[in-house]
């Protein structure tokens, strides 16, 4: 079956680091893979998505390229500020209908 | 722009206790998810419902139920509570897209 792989965390950085969370997934077919981030006390929101291979997907500074050769679909973001704390999950669905497969999360926390 | 609609947002039960939890997916929205999250988990899938009709089913315990109706709003039925079904749980719906939306959750605590 389906399946995600995140970088466990948490993860701590000062504030206008780099910021790398790995992920990768194996899936049949060509899935469509995103990143939602959770707020403390918020639901999930989308953050970026890519649906073929090469995608880049990008919101807010973040980004994130489908690669399909090495099935993985890591965030970036350049220079992270404290309001990026945060939950992130990486996700994928194999098609229209599908249900959602979600990684484990990855908690962000960002340092003044 | 509207969103999902959860309620209640925080509810408190006895163990043994029955749950009703409610999901009002944005309007045109033919689809329906459930998850559990639990503390520091990611979202375990529940149950899902495409027209009213349950499309998919994931890791939901035989003492729980939930149906779509003809308004397209969901409830999420939960029997006999244990202590382990306290949890966060989040519906989300999607039409023809592949984005997911969620509500912000309704918190369940089995005392």
């Amino acid at each position: 079956g389906n399946s995600v792989t995140q970088m466990e965390g948490p993860v701590t950085l000062s504030e206008e680091a780099f910021l790398t969370i790995n992920c990768t997934y194996t899936a049949t077919g060509y899935p469509s893979l995103f990143w939602y981030v959770q707020y403390p006390g918020e639901g999930l929101q989308l953050l970026l998505k890519a649906t073929k291979a090469d995608d880049k997907g990008s919101n807010k500074g973040f980004e994130a390229t489908y690669r399909k050769e090495t099935t993985s679909f890591h965030l970036e973001k350049g220079s992270v500020q404290v309001s990026d704390s945060a939950v992130y999950f990486c996700a994928l669905t194999s098609g229209y209908g599908q249900n959602f497969v979600f990684g484990p999360g990855t908690r962000l926390s960002v340092l003044p | 722009a509207a969103g999902v609609i959860q309620s209640p947002r925080h509810l408190i039960k006895e163990k043994r206790e029955t749950a009703t939890l409610k999901c009002y997916p944005i309007p045109r929205h033919d689809t329906v998810y459930w998850y559990q999250q639990g503390p520091g988990q990611d979202p375990q899938f529940l149950i899902s419902f495409y027209e009213k009709m349950q499309s998919d089913k994931g890791s939901i315990p035989d003492r729980f139920s939930a149906q779509q109706f003809s308004d397209y709003h969901s409830e999420l039925n939960m029997s006999s509570l244990e202590l382990g079904d306290s949890a966060l749980y989040f519906c989300a719906s999607r039409r023809s897209s592949w984005e997911l939306f969620f509500g912000e959750g309704s918190r369940l605590t089995v005392l």
